[in-house]
């Protein structure tokens, strides 16, 4: 679990602006994914990464920007923060073995 | 793509019992089923998973059984603990892909 860290781990911010989140892993695992977590609808995919400069759109992707210019990293930019937004984040990555490890979660809250 | 329905969504049982919770899937190319459990405040942590090609799997008082015909798979915990009180979600994998999506969660409340 300590492989998989994200931060900031809470953040307050306002309608408008924008926002990055960081997600890094040390195990070199290919996969990496970013899900939010809202009551009532358990974990959704927003983007995933099958490797560096592979990225893909999940089932919640609107509003929301990702990058990944190298395997350990893989940030999360929402462009324009709404209070729809306003969610707990998960980022998670895996190799082909299927496991995904999530990192501690990132409590964003926007206003 | 993939739909996981799971149910209970909350759960009650008195320590010791056996706790059931099922999930559907509909496509019928998922070959991977991980369940997560997550504490209040912590990230999901797997607990156990069962491929496409098995039927059950047991580790200690965790087992999950996976019925392909029927596409559902439940996951159950025998002689419940007060550590066992957590969200547990399901999820299924999609046979081509990376791409795990879970179900809702069920909220189980061991009472002492």
């Amino acid at each position: 679990d300590a492989g998989i860290t994200q931060s900031p781990r809470y953040k307050i911010t306002e309608t408008g602006r924008q926002v990055t989140l960081m997600c890094h892993q040390t195990w070199s695992h290919s996969y990496m994914f970013w899900y939010r977590q809202d009551l009532g609808h358990g974990l959704r995919l927003i983007y995933y990464s099958a490797a560096a400069d592979i990225t893909d759109k999940g089932e919640v992707p609107d509003g929301y920007v990702v990058s990944r210019s190298k395997t350990e990293n893989f940030p999360l930019t929402l462009e324009s923060a709404t209070r729809s937004q306003t969610s707990v984040y998960f980022c998670a990555s895996s190799e082909r073995k299927d496991t995904q490890y999530f990192g501690p979660g990132t409590r964003l809250t926007v206003l | 793509g993939e739909n996981v329905e799971q149910h209970p969504s909350t759960l009650s049982v008195q320590e010791g019992d056996s706790a059931v919770i099922k999930c559907t899937y509909s496509d019928s190319a998922s070959n991977y089923f991980p369940w997560y459990k997550q504490e209040l405040g912590k990230r999901p942590q797997l607990i156990i998973d069962i491929r496409s090609n098995v039927g059950e799997k047991k580790d200690q008082r965790i087992a999950v059984t996976l019925n392909k015909t029927a596409k559902h798979f439940s996951l159950h915990i025998t002689e419940t603990q007060p550590e066992d009180s957590a969200v547990y979600f399901c999820a299924a994998r999609d046979g081509g892909y990376q791409k795990v999506t879970f179900g809702t969660g069920t909220k189980l409340q061991v009472i002492p």
